[in-house]
């Protein structure tokens, strides 16, 4: 069983604040790790797919970075707003390079 | 709306039931997954169709059955479950029949399973 490690597993910050969370996972068969932001009563949702290590990727507030060598994987969110409360998933390949492994999650709250 | 449905939303079923969850996606995709959520757990892996052919049967037990008759639906058929098979079933779709997870994939919203 792939062993898929996030850190934190819930955090509290405030309106404005800046945040980070890391996915670690053993980089052997490593192809591609998927982000996905799972809000309360709505379906996970697709942030980043990542593929090469080195790999950044921005999409408004929320940014990734990957390093395969070492495996791990970074989430950023810029001035945290409360609609970024979720659940923040990552799913890298599982021992056998085929189906992806979902890990934990961290669960983010946002305060006003 | 994501573009992937599932129904029902919720189910409630006993013990001796056979009820059956439906995923439909119009999206184009050409591979499609179940997804179980139990409790305080992380999204388990169930099935994976690939071109409408099952590519990965997750040692699930034979109390479910899946069918994938064409690209656009998946079903989960169930039969003689137990209270521990209670959880949050998702089904997702992607283009990545390959394998080679370059596409993210895209959620329903999953029906929420109670065995009584």
């Amino acid at each position: 069983i792939l062993n898929v490690e996030q850190s934190p597993q819930s955090l509290h910050v405030q309106e404005g604040d800046s945040t980070n969370f890391t996915c670690s996972f053993p980089s052997s068969n490593f192809y591609a790790l998927h982000w996905y932001r799972w809000e309360t009563a709505k379906s996970p949702e697709a942030l980043f797919v990542m593929t090469l290590n080195g790999d950044e990727k921005k999409k408004g507030r929320i940014s990734a970075t990957l390093n395969t060598k070492e495996g791990y994987s970074y989430l950023y969110i810029k001035g945290s707003q409360p609609e970024d409360s979720a659940t923040y998933l990552c799913a890298p390949p599982d021992n056998y390079g085929q189906n992806f492994v979902f890990g934990p999650g961290t669960r983010l709250s946002v305060l006003p | 709306e994501t573009g992937v449905t599932q129904t029902p939303r919720h189910l409630v079923m006993g013990m001796t039931n056979k009820k059956s969850l439906k995923c439909e996606q119009h999206l184009g995709h050409n591979a499609m997954y179940w997804y179980k959520q139990s409790a305080k757990k992380p999204l388990e892996l169930m099935f994976v169709y690939s071109l409408e052919e099952r590519v990965e049967n997750n040692s699930v037990p034979s109390r479910f059955s899946p069918e994938c008759p064409n690209s656009s639906h998946l079903f989960l058929h169930l039969h003689t479950l137990q209270p521990e098979d209670s959880a949050l079933y998702l089904c997702a779709s992607s283009q990545d029949s390959d394998g080679q997870g370059n596409y993210g994939y895209t959620f329903g919203s999953g029906t929420r399973l109670t065995v009584v």
